[in-house]
Formats: C-alpha cells, structure tokens, sequence
C-alpha cells in the first residue's frame, strides 16, 4: 500500500523558514516524480512544486519561485520542500503527492499524503 | 498559465440525481485533464484521469468526457457518499492548475 506521510509544519512569524518532509513506503519511490500542493483554510486546491525522479527536472509556481527549494533523497525514501522568506499568503495544509503517468504523457495525482499544516502569523 | 473555470461553483442534489460538472480550460490540453473528489478534512483523492480514464476503485457511477477546452464530470446516480467538492486539474503544462472547485451539498 502506498504512504505518503508529511511532516515540519508547525507555527512560524513572517521572513521565517520551515523545511517540509514526506516520507515514502509501499512503491518504488525512485521511479516517480513528485508533487507538493497547498490548500489555504477554507479555499481550492493550488499547486507548488513538482521534482522529477531523478531531480532533473524542477518546477515550482510563480508564487515561491525563489522562496521554496523542492528537493528529494530516493535512498532515504522522502521529500522535501525547503520554505524560506514565509509569508502569510503562504499559510496552507501542505501535500505531498505522487505523479503517476501515461505513456502518451497525461499525468495525475494517484496518492497524496494527509498535510501539514503550515501557519504563518505574527 | 492555463486557468481552469468550473462549473457551477456549487449545486444542490438529491440521492439518485444525475450530477454534471464542466470544467474549461483557457487553451487547448488535448485530454490531460483529471477530476479529484476532496471531502472535508481529507486529502483529494484522484477519480478520472486522462479526461475518461476511471482510477481504479471508484465507482462507475463516476464518468468524465470531454478533450481540448471542455470537459465533464458526470455522476450519473448520487449517492450520500459523494457529497463533496470536486476539482478538475490539467496536467498540459506547468504550473499544474487546478480549477476552484465545485461543492456538491444535500438538497
């Protein structure tokens, strides 16, 4: 069975910095890309960051370009997302989430883990 | 950025009622388009991928359609699990976009 469970959320002031885990089980955890995804109280769905298999490939939205560091260490199974210069707009339950893919290149979120909350307040 | 609108943004429904929501994607994604289910204090779980492909566990009351702008999400019989907020998400290009949702309530 695949687990995805999240972890490093906590309260933190305005300019500070967190650092996100996720760790893996139940799959082959080198052999896919993954995904952070936020959700703000109250509101939808928005994407953060993604990291291929390997870390070849990087993307991050517009919003934490600079901000956030996606990174990940398949040895040791897990996730990571470093999170500097936080914001209050970055206050949000935090996913991770695996990417599974079509050969013709369509791609979902099969499994998500359950969030941590992050909460940046003075 | 390719910006996803749904609709509507939340309806209300009796059990057994046949439920649509449509999603529009603000350019071409040809069919990577998929639809998550999110309930209250649980994390979204995927239900059709690749626009009418469905996830493997759920229902086949659940059905998508649709490529290029315009996609579906019917349920064809609700029922009292189902009750939720749904999302469509194309997966095209990055940034990954989600639309803002659709809160299916109780009638």
């Amino acid at each position: 069975e695949v687990q995805l469970v999240e972890s490093g959320g906590g309260l933190v002031q305005p300019g500070w910095s967190l650092r996100l885990s996720c760790a893996a089980s139940g799959f082959t955890f080198d052999d896919y890309a993954m995904h952070w995804i936020r959700q703000a109280p109250g509101k939808g769905l928005e994407w953060v960051s993604d990291i291929s298999w390997n870390s070849g490939s990087i993307g991050y939205a517009d919003f934490v370009k600079g901000r956030f560091t996606i990174s990940r260490d398949n040895a040791k199974k897990s996730l990571y997302l470093e999170m500097n210069s936080l914001r209050t707009e970055d206050t949000a339950f935090y996913y991770c989430a695996k990417a599974e893919v079509m050969a013709t290149g369509e791609n979902w979120f099969d499994s998500w883990g359950q969030g941590t909350q992050v909460t940046v307040s003075s | 950025d390719i910006q996803m609108t749904q609709s509507p943004s939340s309806l209300s429904a009796s059990v057994g009622d046949r439920v649509i929501i449509t999603c529009r994607a603000s350019q071409n994604i040809r069919r990577h388009l998929n639809w998550y289910q999110q309930k209250p204090g649980k994390a979204p779980k995927v239900l059709i991928y690749a626009a009418s492909s469905l996830q493997s566990g759920v229902p086949s009351r659940f059905s998508g359609s649709g490529s290029g702008t315009d996609f579906t999400l019917t349920i064809s019989s609700l029922q009292p699990e189902d009750f939720a907020t749904y999302y469509c998400q194309q997966s095209y290009s990055t940034p990954r976009t989600f639309g803002q949702g659709t809160k299916v309530e109780i009638k």
